[in-house]
């Protein structure tokens, strides 16, 4: 079964320091997404890609954040300069429509 | 706006029993609907979804049921094994924008052998 697969799976990072997370969606999967969920907490929508360009992003994703899909196949997170609030699981997902298939996740913990 | 909570609310059964796990949700614009399982450390798992026309549908020991009058989803599941233990969330898609899906606050259910 076609998964997403995002890594690392834990990043631990300095306050200020930029990190990169990486995902592969679902490769003819057309609709890409960010999700962070701070830990106890929902799972809370960042941004959406499509067509190569972001379609909705939310209060969260604020200028610190931005996404790339620099080779056709993966899709980039990147927060330029994190905070301690930051710290949270990042979640990436794909979707030809309906039927959203979530990744495994990257736990980011900013020190 | 929605609350967020550190506390989510539980559900604990016995295992062989059936489990109904209910969500409200918020937007009455929203066309498709899904639920998610997820365990400890992982990402959320896909487990049955719903289209805004249709007000049942029954997978594998699950149904899904949708009342758009009161914006209430709700999740069964029968005969609970322990492997059902997790955090279950309800989600939603709103018809238009970017298709993004909301989540709901997430219940935890429990089973006890």
């Amino acid at each position: 079964e076609p998964e997403v697969t995002q890594t690392p799976s834990h990043q631990v990072t300095q306050m200020g320091q930029e990190v990169i997370l990486r995902c592969v969606p679902i490769s003819n999967h057309l609709y890409f997404y960010w999700y962070r969920q701070i830990l106890g907490q929902k799972v809370e929508f960042l941004v959406s890609f499509y067509n190569n360009e972001i379609s909705e992003k939310s209060e969260i994703f604020d200028d610190q954040f931005s996404v790339e899909r620099p080779d056709g196949s993966n899709f980039t997170l990147k927060i330029r300069s994190t905070k301690l609030e930051d710290s949270a699981m990042y979640f990436c997902a794909s979707s030809p429509r309906d039927g959203y298939t979530f990744g495994s996740g990257t736990r980011l913990t900013v020190v | 706006g929605e609350s967020v909570g550190l506390h989510l609310p539980t559900l604990s059964v016995q295992e062989g029993d059936n489990s109904i796990i209910n969500c409200a949700y918020s937007n009455s614009a929203s066309d498709y609907f899904i639920w998610y399982k997820q365990e400890s450390g992982k990402g959320p798992q896909f487990i049955i979804d719903i289209r805004s026309n249709m007000d049942k549908r029954q997978g594998q020991r699950v149904t899904v049921l949708l009342n758009k009058t009161v914006k209430h989803l709700s999740l069964q599941i029968a005969a609970t094994q322990p492997g059902d233990s997790a955090v279950y969330f309800c989600a939603e898609r709103e018809i238009q924008g970017a298709q993004k899906l909301v989540f709901g606050q997430g219940t935890r259910l429990t089973i006890n052998p």
